[in-house]
């Protein structure tokens, strides 16, 4: 495809559970970003992922959350042992690199229950 | 020092008035200034961005004013539509943070 895809697109799971959020950058884009939108809200930075470089994961907002990226390709962010204030939309960004247009995807609406 | 603060948080303005949106920032060492429209549901798409080495940029009825020395930048929206109505953040990134830092969002609402 052509743009930032998301999957998946909703995701309900219980309290206590953990999830997996997959995002499919642009092909040839070195930089990826997560945020987390919570209803109403901007948007929380998390993580980003700039080619091989290390990962700049100032944003996790605690240690139940994980994300990997193999070299430019797919990301996979991971919550451990949801808890419902996790709630939220998770989006996914990629651009060719740091300080050029960042494309967003659909975004993943996680509600814990 | 990351931060971005935006203002306001929500605005209404009448069909064909020029809305107006500002953000602040702190760290110096921003370098690209990028403004986003989000409408429910979807993620947010670039609408306009600029770089600190002009002061305007205009793109149809589109501009950023940026002003380097107060380390502020604003959105003006001119001849507002009812279709502009969505949520817009401001947002910044530089060498020394490395990542895109948004805004808290202003949400407009044109009337007709």
């Amino acid at each position: 495809g052509a743009g930032v895809s998301q999957s998946p697109s909703n995701k309900v799971t219980e309290k206590g559970k953990d999830v997996e959020l997959r995002c499919d950058p642009i092909s040839g884009h070195t930089a990826l970003y997560w945020y987390r939108q919570r209803l109403g809200q901007g948007l929380e930075f998390l993580i980003y992922f700039q080619g091989n470089s290390a990962p700049d994961k100032s944003g996790l907002p605690s240690d139940r959350f994980s994300a990997e990226r193999t070299g430019e390709s797919v990301s996979t962010l991971t919550i451990q042992r949801t808890q419902q204030e996790d709630s939220a939309v998770y989006l996914c960004a990629s651009s060719v690199t740091r300080g050029t247009e960042a494309f967003f995807g659909q975004g993943t609406r996680l509600t814990v229950v | 020092q990351q931060q971005v603060k935006q203002s306001p948080q929500s605005l209404i303005v009448q069909k064909g008035g020029i809305s107006i949106i500002n953000c602040a920032y702190e760290n110096t060492a921003f370098d690209y200034f990028p403004w986003y429209q989000q409408f429910p549901g979807k993620g947010p798409a670039l609408l306009i961005a600029i770089r600190p080495d002009v002061s305007e940029k205009k793109e149809g009825r589109f501009t950023i004013s940026f002003n380097k020395s107060a380390k502020q930048f604003s959105l003006h929206i001119m001849d507002s539509q009812p279709g502009d109505s969505a949520t817009y953040f401001c947002a910044a990134e530089g060498s020394a943070t490395n990542k895109l830092i948004f805004g808290t969002g202003t949400l407009l609402a044109v009337q007709p």
